[in-house]
């Protein structure tokens, strides 16, 4: 059963940059994309964006301008860091694993880690 | 963006009975080129991620139990789930990925 971690701090300055890692249990980091998702404390998902394992990449156009996704094969992790950060930038942000066939669905989760913007 | 509208947004249901969940995209989803559907169904159960139900508006992901069923075409989808188990209780969110993915606002199922 592969799992997926997420990690980094759970408060961020306002105007700071948000650093989060999404670790991979087994070694399909090769074999898949990867993605990170938000939702707001009681609000809705939002998609940030996408990663192939050579570090090919599609972002929301929304959060475009602030995001920027990473990858790190060999150790077995993904990255996620958004720069400018504000209140509404306060989420529950979770990395997923993108299907097979269709690079805009996700079959596997991680449990999510509440990240707190405030100074 | 295409906007995607859930109704109800809450909904309390007896076991054993059947649920609707329903969900209208500002456009079209419904793909010239192959005829699919670009719509998902996930359910987040209470501090878990969601999880994938249904993908192309009416397939099943593997595992989910057949009481779990998607149906429509173009705008209009409906989730429906035949016989409400307690395992069930859970908001469900539909998400459209023919474009940048949008979802809906979620609809919270509760048991009567």
């Amino acid at each position: 059963q592969v799992l997926l971690q997420e990690s980094g701090p759970g408060l961020v300055k306002p105007s700071e940059t948000l650093s989060l890692t999404c670790s991979v249990s087994d070694g399909s980091l090769s074999s898949y994309f990867w993605s990170w998702i938000r939702q707001p404390p009681g609000k809705g998902l939002e998609w940030i964006g996408y990663i192939s394992s050579s570090g090919n990449t599609r972002y929301n156009p929304s959060l475009k301008s602030r995001v920027t996704i990473s990858v790190d094969t060999s150790k077995n992790q993904f990255s996620l860091n958004l720069n400018s950060v504000t209140a509404a930038d306060t989420a529950v942000y979770f990395c997923a694993r993108v299907v097979g066939f269709q690079l805009l669905l996700w079959d596997l989760w991680g449990q999510g880690t509440l990240v707190t913007v405030s100074s | 963006d295409i906007v995607m509208t859930q109704s109800p947004d809450s909904l309390a249901v007896s076991l054993g009975e059947r649920a609707s969940i329903n969900c209208r995209s500002s456009q079209s989803i419904l793909s010239s080129s192959n005829s699919q559907n670009y719509l998902a169904w996930y359910q987040q159960k209470a501090r878990q991620p969601p999880k994938l139900l249904i993908y192309w508006a009416s397939t099943r992901e593997s595992g989910v139990p057949d009481r779990f069923s998607g149906s429509g075409s173009g705008t209009d989808f409906t989730l429906t789930i035949s016989s409400l188990q307690a395992e069930d209780v859970a908001v469900y969110y539909c998400q459209q990925y023919f474009t940048t993915p949008t979802f809906g606002q979620g609809t919270k199922l509760e048991i009567k």
